[in-house]
């Protein structure tokens, strides 16, 4: 049984470009959260997504934008890069109405702006 | 408001105990989590406890919670050198009725001296 998993591992770009991440959930979850961890800072809730709708957001700017696609499956994106966007960006997943449970956290994409 | 606070550091002897603390602000905490993340990894869940337990136990970690004070606490019993990490404290917070989204502290780095 797979577990979250997130692609690509690591990725370079440069300041003003646009970047997709990409997340696939825990088998038989379908709830999608996106965290971005700057250095030496624990993780930021950026938002979440079910029945493929941004359902709560967190403090980011527009810049940031995601989907949910029908198999569960989700994509952050990002554009207009800054140097502060230089982070790991962890997806995790869950089962809506299943708050008991705690989601599960893919490794992560270390993103790096030049 | 949401915030969790921890103390940035601790350095401990291998086989001496190590608690890590941590304190939160909002009362509506549905469960509260201990990950490990070692460098350049992602988030290892270690524990969780419901909001209205007062101690869990899982062989060499105790999670204690004082939901007045809104402190919780980590004890690792007999650390060792492979428990040198970063530990985060996270609260889960419930939203739209039907998920949730983790607040996490900043982290405590653990060391570990052999």
């Amino acid at each position: 049984d797979a577990g979250v998993t997130q692609s690509p591992t690591h990725l370079i770009k440069t300041r003003g470009q646009q970047v997709t991440l990409r997340c696939s959930p825990k088998s038989g979850h379908d709830t999608v959260s996106w965290y971005q961890q700057a250095l030496g800072q624990g993780p930021q809730f950026i938002f979440q997504y079910y029945e493929e709708e941004e359902r709560q957001r967190g403090n980011f700017p527009d810049r940031f934008s995601g989907h949910q696609f029908p198999n569960y499956s989700s994509e952050l994106n990002v554009n207009a890069l800054l140097l502060g966007d230089s982070a790991l960006y962890l997806c995790a997943s869950g089962k809506w109405r299943e708050t008991s449970q705690p989601q599960h956290f893919g490794d992560g994409t270390r993103l790096s702006i030049l | 408001g949401e915030d969790v606070e921890q103390s940035l550091f601790l350095s401990v002897r291998e086989g001496d105990s190590s608690v890590i603390n941590c304190t939160y602000t909002d009362s509506s905490s549905t469960y509260l989590y201990w990950y490990k993340q070692e460098p350049g990894a992602g988030l290892q869940l270690l524990t969780y406890i419901f909001s209205n337990m007062d101690m869990k136990q899982d062989q060499r970690l105790t999670v204690l919670l004082n939901k007045k004070d809104k402190h919780l606490s980590l004890r690792i019993a007999d650390t060792q050198t492979g428990d040198s990490a970063i530990y985060f404290c996270a609260e889960s917070i419930l939203i739209n009725s039907g998920t949730y989204k983790y607040i996490f502290g900043t982290g405590t780095r653990l060391k570990v001296l052999a």
